[in-house]
């Protein structure tokens, strides 16, 4: 079956830090990858996402680039600022059959940015 | 810009009642989902609709779950008896094209004592 995985949180920066969270995959098909962005008290927000292998999905100052040799999507932000602050999910879909695009999720990342 | 959205934000319910979740989708949106969250764990796709009928559902989704589009703009989840471990975070999403861009509603709190 298909299954995303991310790194462990929460994670805590400081404001302007460089900031890498992690995301592998494994999926039966060729997926496409998404992130996805939960602020306090909101619903899930597409971030960035990309469809095919070394397509590069970006958003915001965020980065992520579909790896398929090593079956990830890291998420990436050179300088985070205080409001970047939020739940970060990674997700993929693949099609395909009776398919329409079922998102499977990792467990969710936790962000902290202080001042 | 269009949103989708979902009532109530939080619903409290005893073991063994019925609830219904509403979701209005994005007016020209064709796909419609219902995922879930169970506090402190993965969210969980639970079904998709297209075209007035499920497209898919998950193991999670039983006999005991039902989903309808009543009319041109609402989409419900309904829950016919509600059993504590249904208490998750339910939230609703739309699509205009299947496979990529899900737009999702703030989610609705349900509790189950």
């Amino acid at each position: 079956g298909n299954s995303v995985t991310q790194m462990e949180g929460p994670v805590t920066l400081s404001e302007e830090a460089f900031l890498t969270i992690n995301c592998t995959y494994t999926a039966t098909g060729y997926p496409s990858l998404f992130w996805y962005v939960q602020y306090p008290g909101e619903g899930l927000q597409l971030l960035l996402k990309a469809t095919k292998a070394d397509d590069k999905g970006s958003n915001k100052g965020f980065e992520a680039t579909y790896r398929k040799e090593t079956t990830s999507f890291h998420l990436e932000k050179g300088s985070v600022q205080v409001s970047d602050s939020a739940v970060y999910f990674c997700a993929l879909s693949v099609a395909g059959g009776t398919s329409y695009g079922k998102l499977t999720f990792g467990q969710g990342t936790i962000l902290t940015v202080h001042p | 810009e269009p949103e989708v959205t979902q009532t109530p934000s939080h619903q409290v319910t005893q073991m063994g009642q019925e609830v219904i979740l509403r979701c209005v989708p994005i007016s020209n949106h064709l796909y419609f989902y219902w995922y879930r969250q169970i506090l402190g764990q993965k969210v969980e796709f639970l079904v998709s609709f297209y075209n007035n009928e499920i497209s898919e559902k998950s193991e999670i989704f039983d006999d005991q779950f039902s989903v309808e589009r009543p009319d041109g703009s609402n989409f419900t989840l309904k829950i016919r008896s509600t059993k504590l471990e249904d208490s998750a975070m339910y939230f609703c999403a739309s699509s205009d094209r299947g496979l990529y861009e899900q737009y999702f509603g703030p989610g609705t709190r349900l509790t189950v004592t």
